[in-house]
């Protein structure tokens, strides 16, 4: 199956800082990608979709001016936490998708811990 | 909330034996699809059911889908220790491409 790669795999950064988390898709080129959060024990909830030369487009309740995604080609998309707080600590994980009716590959995630 | 429900929502059992884990969802659906997630680990993709099929399987995973109760579920046969992980369902509509988890299941398998 296609591979998809985060780095980092974790981070720890003080509180006020910003992170930047890579999603990229390794042998394909992926039309969208989709960024999750997951807190300990719990489901992976949607935040955002991201398509290559637009806009994200962010769930209901994710602040897009806190959590800044951008998808520079086919084969990378950025998330950055801005001004992170220990309440972003959290797991993210990314997919990738040659579109609607084909599979979503999944990242191994990225491990943020803010202090 | 459009998240699906999984029950049970954690699952204890003995090498040997079947798991049997349940997915509700609330919206009509394309696809349902069932990963793996190993602890503190991305997803494994385990199966894909479309809409206008009943049953699937592959190797040990037997997956059921019944669209007028807006549920599936998912079977492990002859479960082994490597199998402990979280299950999660996941549903995407026809209109978009999004997926919607289910709350998953915590399935541990005793060796």
């Amino acid at each position: 199956g296609a591979v998809v790669s985060q780095h980092p795999s974790w981070v720890i950064c003080k509180s006020g800082t910003s992170v930047k988390i890579e999603c990229r898709s390794l042998d394909f080129q992926a039309t969208t990608m989709f960024w999750y959060r997951q807190f300990p024990k719990q489901s992976l909830m949607l935040m955002a979709t991201s398509n290559e030369g637009s806009k994200a487009t962010y769930e209901q309740g994710v602040e897009k001016d806190k959590f800044l995604i951008n998808h520079a080609s086919l084969t990378l998309s950025t998330l950055t936490v801005t001004s992170a707080h220990p309440e972003d600590s959290s797991f993210y994980i990314c997919s990738a998708t040659l579109g609607s009716s084909y599979e979503q590959y999944f990242g191994p995630g990225t491990r943020l811990t803010v202090t | 909330s459009q998240q699906g429900e999984e029950d049970p929502q954690a699952l204890s059992i003995q090498e040997g034996e079947n798991a049997t884990m349940n997915c509700s969802y609330k919206t009509s659906i394309n696809n349902l699809q069932w990963y793996r997630q190993n602890s503190g680990r991305g997803l494994v993709h385990l199966i894909l059911i479309r809409s206008n099929e009943r049953e699937k399987h592959s190797g040990r995973l037997r997956v059921t889908l019944d669209t007028s109760k807006k549920s599936s579920s998912l079977l492990i046969t002859a479960s082994r220790a490597a199998d402990t992980a979280s299950y999660f369902c996941a549903t995407d509509r026809y209109d978009t491409d999004k997926l919607i988890f289910g709350t998953g299941t915590r399935l541990q398998v005793f060796p």
